[in-house]
């Protein structure tokens, strides 16, 4: 069975903590993506990576930032954690080799940050 | 620049009604991709359907059906007899065919959901 895998499904953080939020796929995909989503407003792409150690921003990088080290993994920073964070992470993942597919999402990861 | 947009916030409807989704996107590619997702109240995304846009035949899978119009640029989703386990929040997606990379997947761009609430 095919898999993204978020590190945590809950996470409280403090002000101005460094948060780092990982998700690993075992599906050997090239292009993964970390968006947000917030009650009203649907999902927000916040970076992606269409390869290891690539990455270009989406619609909402301020105050995030990623690292691709390696093909499966991929991080979402948050350099200093703020109130206006609290939301929910999803990450997914697609593959290059077949156009019939689909983007496949982690469980996500419900930030709370005080 | 795609956009996607579900004018539906939130509907409401009894059990075993029929009810549709609306989907309207925008999009100037003339390859890309259509998708539909659930979220349930656990949180994680159910993909449902994926649609391209070479291939406008409707589908039916269950109580499922998909009604995809390019002249209306819409991608309608209905449930037929309605059940309590519906009752989620339903996502309409666009994807961009990346060029040079095989006119595969590239970001999604999701609509801001309807969220569906089946009574019994």
């Amino acid at each position: 069975d095919v898999k993204v895998t978020q590190s945590s499904r809950y996470l409280v953080k403090r002000t101005g903590e460094k948060v780092f939020l990982e998700c690993v796929q075992d599906m050997d995909h090239e292009n993964m993506f970390w968006y947000r989503q917030d009650p009203g407003l649907g999902l927000r792409l916040i970076y992606f990576s269409y390869d290891v150690k690539m990455k270009e921003k989406g619609d909402i990088p301020e105050g995030y930032s990623v690292s691709r080290e390696k093909k499966e993994r991929f991080s979402l920073i948050l350099e200093s954690a703020s109130t206006n964070q609290t939301s929910m992470y999803l990450c997914a993942s697609t593959s290059i080799r077949t156009v019939n597919t689909e983007a496949f999402f982690g469980q996500g990861t419900r930030l709370t940050v005080v | 620049a795609q956009k996607v947009t579900q004018a539906q916030t939130e509907i409401s409807v009894v059990e075993k009604e029929d009810v549709t989704l609306d989907c309207v996107y925008e999009t100037r590619d003339t390859t890309y991709y259509l998708f539909w997702y659930k979220q349930p109240p656990s949180g994680e995304l159910v993909f449902l359907i994926r649609r391209n846009s070479f291939d406008e035949q409707n589908e039916i899978s269950g109580r499922y059906s998909w009604n995809f119009q390019k002249s209306t640029s819409s991608f309608n989703f209905t449930i037929t007899a309605s059940q309590v386990v519906d009752s989620a929040v339903y996502f309409c997606a666009l994807s961009e065919a990346l060029k040079g990379r095989g006119s595969t997947l590239g970001r999604l761009y999701f609509g801001r959901g309807t969220q569906l609430t089946v009574w019994p």
